[in-house]
């Protein structure tokens, strides 16, 4: 079964501190995996995308990496910010006909001052 | 470059009305992407119309459907509302077919009583 599983499914840090942010998938064929980020009551962010040939990536203080052997990924947020405090959502398309998209449930950060 | 719009910005209905949404995609956009996000969970993939047509579903009854115009807008029309189809409305649009660049509106919160 196709599916896409986040973790943890919550997380509280202190502001400046760092956090990872976990997605296992077992989407096959694996083509890309998407992180977005999402405010609360408000739509999705892409932040960043990473296809098969790629183990890491950044995008200011985030810096994504990919384990296709494994099938994992991570999230890591450096020097966390007030404004970092959102759902963090994992996704993988499922190659069929109809190329649906596997959305994971998400982490939700919570920045403290 | 003006992104995807989405109105009303808020609904209120009660049990058993209709409820219609409506979502502009970014200009150039073909595929617009309805989810339905309850609070505090991920998204559910709703409907995927490109060119006017529907090409996905999601596992949601037939009173959820919708259409999509000349002008790529759409829209989603709910019927026989129920207390749990209270939700946020995201509408994403993408430049087409089986690309999985989706840039998202602020969604629609709607509430049944």
């Amino acid at each position: 079964k196709n599916q896409v599983e986040q973790s943890p499914q919550s997380l509280i840090i202190l502001e400046g501190k760092n956090c990872t942010l976990q997605c296992n998938y077992t989407v096959s064929p694996f083509s890309n995996l998407r992180w977005y980020k999402q405010d609360t009551g408000r739509g999705p962010v892409s932040l960043t995308i990473m296809t098969f040939s790629e183990n890491t990536k950044s995008n200011g203080r985030y810096t994504a990496t990919l384990d296709a052997d494994t099938k994992q990924s991570s999230l890591h947020i450096t020097a966390s910010q007030l404004s970092d405090s959102a759902s963090y959502i994992c996704v993988v398309p499922f190659l069929d006909s109809n190329y649906q998209l596997i959305w994971g449930a998400g982490t939700k950060l919570i920045i403290k001052p | 470059e003006a992104g995807v719009t989405q109105s009303p910005t808020h609904l209120i209905k009660t049990r058993g009305q209709q409820a219609t949404l409506r979502c502009s995609p970014i200009s150039g956009h073909t595929s617009v992407y309805w989810y339905q996000q309850a609070l505090g969970l991920g998204l559910q993939f709703l409907l995927w119309y490109d060119e006017g047509e529907e090409r996905n579903r999601g596992n949601f009854p037939p009173r959820f459907s919708g259409r999509q115009f000349p002008n790529y807008s759409s829209e989603l029309n709910v019927n026989a509302l129920e207390l749990e189809d209270s939700a946020l409305y995201l509408c994403a649009s993408a430049v087409g077919g089986r690309t999985d660049t989706q840039y998202f509106g602020p969604g629609t919160r709607l509430t049944v009583l």
